[in-house]
Formats: C-alpha cells, structure tokens, sequence
C-alpha cells in the first residue's frame, strides 16, 4: 500500500507570494492533518479534514487554509508568505482521525523556505 | 487540557546500551499516547500506541512503551541500541474525542556512538 505522499518535496518562495501544498492520503483513510515543524516552535497543528470538512483547527493565522476533495487529497495555501513561514510542512492521514485505534501516518513533508 | 513534556531535548547511548528516553503528560481524560520517530529529512513514523488493553506496549525496531497512570508517565525503552535508532522521538498524546489534535512533546534527540 502506497504511503501518504508530498508535492513538491522542497519549495523557495519570495516574501508577499503564496504557495500551494499537496498531499495524497493513503488509499481508504478520509482524514488528513496538516502540521507545521519549525526549530522554533517544533510541531504544531494546523488543521483537519474528513469527508471534504475540516473539523479542526489550530492557531495559525487566516493566511493558512487547506481544503479536501472528494477523493480525500488535500491542498494547503499559505498567502502573503513571511520570512517566519520558512518550515517542514507534514501531511498526515489516517482511517478516521488522530487516536489510538485510527494513528496517524506522515508524509515525509514539504521543506518552504521563504526569501 | 492535554500537555506533553520530554524530560530531555538530547540523549546520548553506545551502541549496544540501553535507551530511556522519558516522557510525561498530562491529560483530564484517558489519554491516547504515542511515540514517533522522525529521521532526518523524513516524515514521522509511529513507533508504538497506547490502548486501554496493556499498559506495556511494544512496538517496531524492539521498541517498548510503559503507561503507568500514578505517575502520568509513558517513557520509551529498548533494551540495546543500535547505530540505526539514532534520530529524534517525539512523545504524543492525542485529545478527546478521538477526531482532535495531537499534542506534540518538543521531541528528544538521540544519538548512538559506536
């Protein structure tokens, strides 16, 4: 079975611009996480979708949206991109959502470096 | 609210010693708990999870977990390194309601030397 795969694998993005992510759960598995891992501020969460919704949130500014498909893959879009937006992006899948009997599975990210 | 704590950003075995690597959390519910291990440039990969079912849970690689509820603790433990283990474990636990968040610990960093 395929692994939750990534696109681009590495992006260099200039101040003001935006950028697009995306991410390819693995086959069956309808909901998709997305989460930020700087040096900084390690991993933090930045949404959730299942069934094309999100259901969850976290703190990040409006800049950061995301949505889902019918065929559970996703986008992320960061607009307006600052310098502090630089950082691993990881997609994460999995059957029903984060817990003990539904665990998450990571992609192995999108590295952004904004100039 | 669910919290994790890594009680050490870095630690450092031979290969062939034990591992400890030590987490707490925090939690007002029963917790779902996990361990990942992340390689350089790569994604997360689970390690191992905790179910109601055993509070001793083992894992891939030789890897084993222990939750032990009185101390809020679920440390991560195998029994010899080997050069390949080195790479960062981040403790997690996931909030209720089984469709939320997970809480990441700031991750710990473990090198082996031969």
């Amino acid at each position: 079975k395929a692994g939750v795969t990534q696109t681009p694998r590495y992006l260099i993005k200039t101040r003001g611009q935006q950028v697009t992510l995306s991410c390819s759960p693995i086959s069956g598995h309808r909901s998709v996480s997305w989460y930020q891992q700087t040096p900084g501020q390690g991993l933090q969460f930045l949404f959730e979708y299942f069934s094309e919704t999100q259901r969850n949130k976290g703190n990040f500014p409006g800049r950061f949206s995301g949505r889902q498909f019918s065929n559970s893959r996703s986008e992320m879009n960061v607009s307006t991109l600052e310098l502090g937006d630089s950082a691993l992006y990881l997609c994460a899948s999995s059957l029903r959502g984060a817990s003990y009997n539904s665990p998450l599975h990571f992609g192995n990210g999108t590295r952004l470096t904004v100039t | 609210a669910q919290s994790v704590t890594q009680l050490d950003s870095h630690v450092s075995v031979s290969e062939g010693t034990p591992v400890l690597l030590r987490c707490n959390y925090s939690s007002s519910y029963s917790p779902s708990l996990f361990w990942y291990v992340q390689h350089p440039n790569k994604g997360l990969q689970l390690l191992l999870k905790y179910t109601s079912a055993a509070t001793l849970v083992k894992g891939i690689n030789g890897f084993e977990a222990e939750f032990k509820k009185s101390e809020t603790s679920f440390h991560l433990t195998k029994p010899s390194a080997h050069m390949s283990d080195a790479a960062e474990y981040f403790c997690v636990v996931s909030e209720s309601g089984g469709y939320n968040k997970l809480i990441f610990g700031a991750g710990t960093r473990l090198a082996v030397h031969p």
